[in-house]
Order: structure tokens, then C-alpha cells, then sequence
């Protein structure tokens, strides 16, 4: 069976300070990735997704970014993090390019101070 | 823009009052429906889908969603509510393409004993 991990669960890092966020997925192959993050009141925003390793489709300028360095593996990263990106950000997974649902991780929570 | 909409951002209901939440959309062409809960420290499980055929879609704990294409809009019903039923509902989307899925801004349910 499919699973998806992603960590960590929790992160505190302060104001200017990089980020990595990791999650992989484990029984599939070739999967679609997808950062979200969610905000009370304004749903689950949609960051970046990716089809394939390097393939990058960013939906929101903001001060993140993503990468696929293996096919199961999705980061998300900053390098200077800012108060703004304080958030519950989820990773979630789908099969390829066909009608399907979302698997979502157990999400990372990060408070930038 | 397109995008997904939610009505109703808090509802509060007693035990055994009927539910109904509204989501429209406002892409065209083929779509994929979703309704996914979250449930009070858990992560996101889907609730029920539409892709093809019936538009009216049964899913897990009763509930159930009604595809009117005319109206671009998937409302997902339960009959009567229970108290475990306190979660938050969300829609979701996935335009032509089968590639991402656009969120609502999502729905709290309160359900009172």
C-alpha cells in the first residue's frame, strides 16, 4: 500500500533563517507532489506541484520554492524565511495525469518568529 | 478568476438537523469533484467524488453531494447530523487536466449534542 510521510511535524525557526521541508512517498511510482498550505479561513492554497523529478509548476509568487530530486521525494524550501510563511503546510500525493483524488501527509507546522 | 467557492465559512447545527454545504466552481469544460473532511487533530481524508456518470454521489458517514452541471455546483447533504460530524469541510476542484486540485476556502461544522 501507499504511504506518505512528511517531516517535520513541527518546526520554530526564527525570522531570515533557511527551510526544508521533506516528504516522500513510498509503494507508488511516478506520482504527481503537491505543497499546499493551510490557513484558517482561506483554505488549503495550492504552492507547487510536480508531474516528474525536476519538473516544477509553481502556482503563487512568494518568497518559497520547490524541488523533486527523486521521483518520490518533494521539497519544499526558503532561504530567508519571513513572518508571512508561518503556516500548516501539506504535501499530497496523486497518481499521474488521470482523475483521481489526493493523499494528504500528516502536515508540517511552522512558526517563524 | 477561477476558482472554488464555499458559502458558508461556520455552521452550527444541534444532533439530527439536516445538513447542506454549498460549493460552486467556475471552470469549464470537464471537472473532478471532491469533498474532503478534517476532523478536529487529524489530517485530511476524502469524504466523496464525482468523476462520470450519476451526479449524485453517496459517500462515507452518510454523506452524499449532488453535481448539477448547470449550476457549477457540487452542495453535499447529510440528512442528519451527529455530533461526531464536527469537523471542517472542504470542496475541491480539479479542472480539465487532471493535474491539480483547486480548494475552497472550506466550512466549520459545529454540531452541538
Amino acid at each position: 500500500s501507499q504511504t506518505i510521510h512528511q517531516w517535520p511535524a513541527t518546526l520554530v525557526q526564527p525570522v531570515g533563517s533557511p527551510l526544508s521541508l521533506e516528504c516522500t512517498v513510498e509503494g507508488t511510482s511516478n506520482p504527481n507532489l503537491y505543497w499546499y498550505r493551510q490557513a484558517a479561513g482561506r483554505g488549503l492554497q495550492l504552492l507547487f506541484y510536480s508531474v516528474g523529478i525536476g519538473q516544477i509548476s509553481s502556482e503563487v509568487p512568494q518568497n518559497l520554492s520547490a524541488s523533486r530530486p527523486q521521483d518520490r521525494q518533494f521539497i519544499l524550501s526558503s532561504k530567508k524565511l519571513l513572518l508571512s510563511d508561518s503556516g500548516f503546510y501539506l504535501c499530497a500525493w496523486k497518481l499521474g495525469n488521470q482523475a483521481g483524488e489526493l493523499f494528504f501527509g500528516e502536515g508540517s507546522r511552522l512558526t517563524v518568529l | 478568476a477561477q476558482s472554488v467557492s464555499q458559502h458558508n465559512h461556520h455552521v452550527i447545527l444541534s444532533e439530527a438537523a439536516s445538513l447542506e454545504l454549498g460549493c460552486n466552481y467556475s471552470y469549464g469544460g470537464t471537472v473532478n469533484l471532491f469533498w474532503y473532511v478534517q476532523y478536529p487533530g487529524q489530517h485530511l481524508q476524502l469524504l466523496l467524488k464525482y468523476f462520470s456518470g450519476d451526479p449524485l454521489v453517496k459517500g462515507i458517514k452518510g454523506f452524499e453531494a449532488e453535481f448539477i452541471k448547470s449550476k457549477f455546483s457540487f452542495n453535499l447533504r447529510k440528512p442528519s447530523v451527529q455530533w461526531s460530524d464536527t469537523a471542517e469541510y472542504f470542496c475541491a476542484v480539479t479542472p480539465t487536466g487532471f493535474q491539480k486540485l483547486v480548494f475552497g476556502t472550506g466550512t466549520r461544522l459545529l454540531v452541538s449534542p
